[in-house]
C-alpha cells in the first residue's frame, strides 16, 4: 500500500518568516495530494490541494509543489502569522477498488512565534 | 451549506461498556469515511462507505468495532466492550464519491473524543 512520510514533525518559526513542510510518497499511482490544517480540538480542514498533472499551485500565502519523478511534495507558507499555528497533514490519494483511498502523513506541528 | 457533523463531541465511558458514535455527512455526499486519531498521532483509516455498503473495512482494528450507514446518509460507529486503548478522537469525513474522479476531496467533521476509563 501507499506510504507517506512527512517532515519535520515540529516546526517553530518567527512571525513573518516562511515555513516549509515536506512529504514523500511511495506509490506512483497516487494522483491527488491534499493538505489539511487541524487546529486544537477541531477536525482537519482542507487548505490546498494539487493534482498530479500540475507542478505548482498557489493560493495567497500558501503554495504547494509536486515533483512526480521524485515522489516529493511540499507545502510553503509565506509571511507566517500566529493564526497559522496548527498541525498540518499532507496526504496522497489514489483510486483503489473504485474509490479514492487517502493515506495521510503523520503531521507537522507548526508554531508561529509572535 | 452545513458541513459534516458528529455527535457526541465528547464521550467518557467505563471499560467494558459499548459506545455509539454518530456521523452526519454533507448532504449529497455518497462516500463516508471513519478515521481514528490517537493523541498526537496521524489519521488511521478505519472504514469506507459508498452509499450504504462498506467496500473497505480493512482498517477496523478488531471485531469489537463495527459501523453501519442507513439511507445513504447517517453513519454509526459502534465499539463494543471498550478498552482503554480505544481512547482517541474518532473523525468522520465525507466526499462526493465519484468513482474515477481525480479529486474526490474528503471533508472532515469535528470529531468525537472518546475516553475509556
Amino acid at each position: 500500500g501507499e506510504n507517506v512520510e512527512q517532515h519535520p514533525s515540529t516546526l517553530s518559526v518567527q512571525e513573518g518568516d516562511s515555513a516549509v513542510i515536506k512529504c514523500t510518497y511511495s506509490d506512483s499511482a497516487s494522483n491527488y495530494f491534499p493538505w489539511y490544517k487541524q487546529e486544537l480540538g477541531k477536525g482537519p480542514q482542507l487548505i490546498i490541494d494539487i493534482r498530479s498533472n500540475v507542478g505548482e499551485k498557489k493560493d495567497q500565502r500558501i503554495a504547494v509543489t509536486l515533483n512526480k519523478t521524485a515522489k516529493h511534495f511540499s507545502l510553503h507558507i509565506t509571511e507566517t502569522q500566529p493564526e497559522d499555528s496548527a498541525v498540518y497533514f499532507c496526504a496522497a490519494s489514489m483510486e483503489s477498488g473504485g474509490y479514492q483511498k487517502v493515506t495521510f502523513g503523520t503531521g507537522t506541528k507548526l508554531q508561529v512565534i509572535p | 451549506g452545513a458541513g459534516v457533523s458528529q455527535s457526541p463531541s465528547n464521550k467518557v465511558t467505563e471499560k467494558g461498556k459499548d459506545v455509539e458514535l454518530r456521523c452526519d455527512p454533507i448532504s449529497g455526499h455518497t462516500a463516508l469515511y471513519w478515521y481514528r486519531q490517537s493523541l498526537g498521532q496521524g489519521l488511521e483509516f478505519l472504514i469506507y462507505f459508498q452509499g450504504n455498503s462498506a467496500p473497505d473495512k480493512s482498517g477496523l482494528p478488531s471485531d469489537r468495532f463495527s459501523a453501519e450507514r442507513t439511507g445513504g446518509s447517517v453513519s454509526t460507529l459502534t465499539i463494543q466492550r471498550t478498552q482503554q486503548e480505544d481512547s482517541a478522537v474518532y473523525l468522520c469525513a465525507s466526499s462526493l464519491g465519484f468513482s474515477g474522479s481525480s479529486t474526490d476531496t474528503q471533508y472532515f467533521g469535528p470529531g468525537t473524543r472518546l475516553t475509556v476509563l
